[in-house]
Order: structure tokens, then sequence, then C-alpha cells
């Protein structure tokens, strides 16, 4: 099972709304990636969990706030966004490239979600 | 600095034929990995095929090849005897094996590639 779920699919939220995105994973990967893509444009990396501790924060303004319950869970909690902030985004999850001899190993990703503010 | 480059924004190929989509890329680890996603409308990011820098055959799967030129630092997608739902914007990325238990992929800008019946 190669898959990773994203819910919701579509969301439209104003700019004094608090909503939180989901992502799951039961690949028994340990890296898990929340990314920012408008159209057109390739994914941009926003955060980094390993081992259920936050490792990369790509200097995201405070008012995307991420959590990681479990080791199959992914939070993306939202509040105050601007219209900019409109984009699709996407959680992806990795193994632990440490185990390959010599090579990274693939991130799978999940469906998205297309966020709207309003 | 680590950098991908895919200079074709826009492709058109006709339908049963071979397409390929450039991809360079420039790094100074000695061991990485190269990847090709899809991305179809819908939005959905899908792995299509991989190669590690030491790799010394070039990566198939399916109707989807990799032409691997390390010296030349050339990674292209060759996709064959193309279908409608190839139709999609193709993503080559780049990861360098690092220490950490997590890899930090760079992606290219993407090619839009459009498959003409």
């Amino acid at each position: 099972d190669t898959e990773v779920t994203q819910t919701p699919k579509h969301l439209v939220m104003g700019m004094t709304n608090k909503k939180s995105l989901k992502c799951e994973q039961h690949m028994g990967h340990r890296a898990m990636y929340w990314y920012k893509q408008k159209a057109k444009k390739p994914p941009e990396l926003m955060f980094v969990y390993s081992y259920e501790k936050l490792s990369i924060n790509e200097s995201v303004p405070s008012r995307f706030s991420p959590e990681c319950p479990n080791s199959s869970l992914l939070n993306l909690h939202l509040h105050a966004l601007q219209p900019e902030d409109s984009a699709l985004y996407l959680c992806a999850s990795s193994q632990d490239s440490r185990e390959s001899y010599l090579f990274p190993y693939e991130q799978y990703f999940g469906p998205g979600t297309r966020l709207t503010v309003t | 600095a680590q950098k991908i480059t895919q200079t074709q924004p826009g492709m058109f190929v006709q339908e049963k034929e071979a397409v390929t989509l450039d991809c360079t890329y420039d790094t100074s680890d000695p061991s990485y990995g190269l990847f090709w996603y899809k991305q179809p409308s819908s939005g959905e990011m899908i792995f299509l095929i991989y190669q590690g820098s030491y790799d010394q055959q070039n990566a198939t799967e399916g109707r989807y090849s990799l032409n691997f030129q390390k010296a030349r630092k050339s990674a292209n997608l060759v996709i064959s005897a193309s279908q409608l739902g190839d139709s999609a914007m193709y993503f080559c990325a780049m990861s360098p094996r690092g220490k950490t238990s997590y890899d930090k992929v760079i992606f290219g800008p993407g090619t839009s590639l459009s498959v003409i019946p």
C-alpha cells in the first residue's frame, strides 16, 4: 500500500477562520512533509517531521501551524490566512534514507488539498 | 548550490509517438537520487521513475525510461507510445543522500506535456 491520504480535498475559508488539513499514511514512513504549490509552479517545502519531531520549518509564517500526533498522521492548522495563501497543499512521506546504503528514497505524495482563502 | 533545470516549459506530442523531456541538474554531492514525478490537472504528484547516481544502467518502468548521462549531469525522461492520459505537468527532482532521516528534495520548474489525438 503506497497511499497517502489527505482531507479535505477542497477548502474555502475566510481570513478569520480556523481550519485544519489532515494527512495520513500507513506505509511505516517516519518522515512526513508539507508542501505548498501555486499553479504551474513546483512544490515549495514548508515543514518536515522526522520521527514525529519537527525537523525543518522553511520560515513559514506562524499562521500555519503543523502538528504530528503520531507516526501516521500529520496536520496543518490554519488561522488568519491571507488570500495569497490560496494554493494546493501537498503532504508527502518517505522512508528513512539512512536505511539505504547509497541513495535517498522517493517521496510519496497525497492528492492534495486545494485551499481558497476569501 | 543544487539546482534542477527543465528547459521545455511546454511540449506537444502526437498520440502513440515517443517524447523526451529534458532535465539537467547541478550538485556537488557524490551520492544522490534523481526522480521524475507526473502531476495531472487533478493535482496529485505521482512518482514515475528513479535513478541512483551510482547506477550503471538507465532506469526503466513500463513506458518510462530515464536517459541518465552522469558526466553531462542530465536525466531525461523518455515516454514511449504516448497516451492521452500522459497529458500532465512533469517535474524532475533530485535529493542528495544525506545523513538525516528525511530528504530535502529539489524540484525543477516542470514541463507541461500535451498529447494530441
